[in-house]
């Protein structure tokens, strides 16, 4: 089953806007990871924060984690028509083990 | 980052058919894969996990006799799906961890349609 939940669903914005992805999760976890994936495609690695991390930067990406609130953002500064993507968050709770993904944000930047 | 790939990337096929899609971990070695499947607009949900040297441990609700997974060695991981039919077509992805990374590398994945 799933282990969490992606808000909105869907996100229109114009180009150079700042969008804001958020994830909510259910059980404990140890680390929370960001993908993206163009429509059709593999999914790309975004950013992982550890369970013990609050928050992260990499790039125009930033991530926060709540894990009393068990929900991480993600935000894309400065987003670009390139950025159109779904993005969905991933949690798991050992190593090796595999992730749960939530369902997704589907972004649309337009130019 | 680690490289994953996946063999073929599509393929359309008629129902009834047995479609083998290839995984493999190009540049090190994987005792354990996981398989995704991906409906259209939707999530990706894992199938099983694939074990070097032991059968796959599935998800609930995936059936082990329709989706064999084999996993015969530490770089190649196979998923046949069996008897095919429509409500099969969707995208499979599968892939690797290497503990030291503590992240997972995704194959490209494989888009099968079933007609």
């Amino acid at each position: 089953s799933q282990q969490g939940e992606e808000d909105p669903q869907a996100l229109s914005i114009q180009e150079g806007e700042n969008a804001t992805m958020n994830c909510s999760y259910k059980t404990s976890i140890n680390n929370l990871q960001w993908y993206r994936q163009n429509s059709g495609r593999g999914l790309v690695h975004l950013i992982l924060i550890r369970s013990n991390e609050r928050e992260k930067h990499s790039g125009r990406l930033r991530v926060t984690l709540d894990t009393s609130k068990k929900s991480s953002s993600l935000l894309i500064t400065a987003s670009r028509a390139a950025d159109t993507a779904s993005y969905f968050c991933a949690t798991d709770d050992t190593g090796n083990t595999p992730l749960v993904f939530g369902k997704g944000t589907r972004l649309s930047v337009i130019a | 980052g680690a490289v994953v790939s996946q063999h073929p990337s599509w393929v359309i096929c008629k129902s009834g058919t047995s479609v083998k899609i290839e995984c493999r971990s190009l540049d090190f070695q994987a005792t354990t894969m996981f398989w995704y499947r991906q409906f259209p607009k939707q999530s990706l949900m894992l199938m099983a996990t694939s074990n070097e040297g032991s059968k796959a441990t599935y998800e609930q609700g995936v059936e082990k006799d329709k989706f064999l997974i084999n996993h015969a060695s530490l770089t190649l991981s196979t998923l046949t799906v069996t008897s095919a039919h429509p409500e099969d077509s969707s995208f499979y992805i599968c892939s690797t961890e290497r503990s030291s990374y503590n992240e997972q590398f995704f194959g490209p994945g494989t888009r099968l349609t079933v007609l």
